[in-house]
């Protein structure tokens, strides 16, 4: 089955440390993007890229940063980490030229940040 | 004034029952809309999208859009116990294919 999958999906680590979430899809779709979950917060979207030689930041990207590496492979890094950083993060992809916009979600990381 | 708003519940109903789910939006020029369930602990799945005003139905599901109103909802009707999940609008704003979500409704059926 054509996925999104996302590594680690638990992790605890300490304030200051430099944290790496990865996430791969086989589903050949072009965009992907990254959101936070906070409770009561919904989902807010971090970074999106529409192909590999594009990066833009969503509506809370300070603290966080980005790598394309591939169509199917896009890094979310924590450069420092801080307890408000913990939360839930979910990697999501879309295919650009579908005819309904859906976007599929991995599984989730659940960051903690103590 | 939040882009996506949702009350965020919970919203309790017994089994049998239509569960009625609502979200208001502030871009006027949105154009496609989406609920997604999300069981807790899991990730969000897409139950429906709606583009046109008026009613979507899909099995025991029914989105209803009023752009009027700035106003789209979701309808459950024989509401189950598996029913239960937390449900999030997500809107598709004028410009680019970004979805901006709300903070979703949780919805707990009773048996």
């Amino acid at each position: 089955d054509a996925d999104v999958t996302q590594t680690p999906r638990n992790r605890i680590t300490k304030t200051g440390k430099r944290i790496m979430l990865e996430c791969s899809q086989t589903k050949g779709h072009d965009r992907m993007y990254w959101y936070r979950q906070d409770p009561g917060l919904g989902l807010r979207l971090i970074y999106y890229s529409f192909d590999v030689k594009d990066i833009n930041k969503g509506e809370i990207s300070d603290g966080y940063s980005v790598s394309r590496q591939a169509q199917a492979k896009f890094s979310l890094s924590l450069e420092s980490a801080i307890p408000n950083q913990t939360a839930l993060y979910f990697c999501a992809t879309s295919l650009g030229l579908a005819a309904v916009y859906e976007q599929f979600f991995g599984p989730g990381t659940r960051l903690t940040v103590l | 004034q939040k882009e996506v708003e949702q009350n965020s519940g919970p919203l309790s109903v017994p089994e049998g029952a239509i569960a009625s789910l609502n979200c208001t939006y502030s871009d006027r020029g949105s154009q496609s809309f989406f609920w997604y369930r999300q069981y807790s602990g899991k990730s969000p799945e897409l139950i429906m999208f709606i583009y046109s005003n008026g009613d979507k139905e899909d099995g025991r599901f029914t989105a209803q859009l009023n752009k009027a109103s700035q106003y789209v909802s979701l309808l459950i009707r024989d509401s189950q116990p598996s029913d239960s999940a937390t449900y999030l609008c997500a809107v598709n704003k004028r410009a680019g294919n970004m979805l901006t979500f709300g903070g979703g409704t949780r919805l707990m059926v009773k048996p």
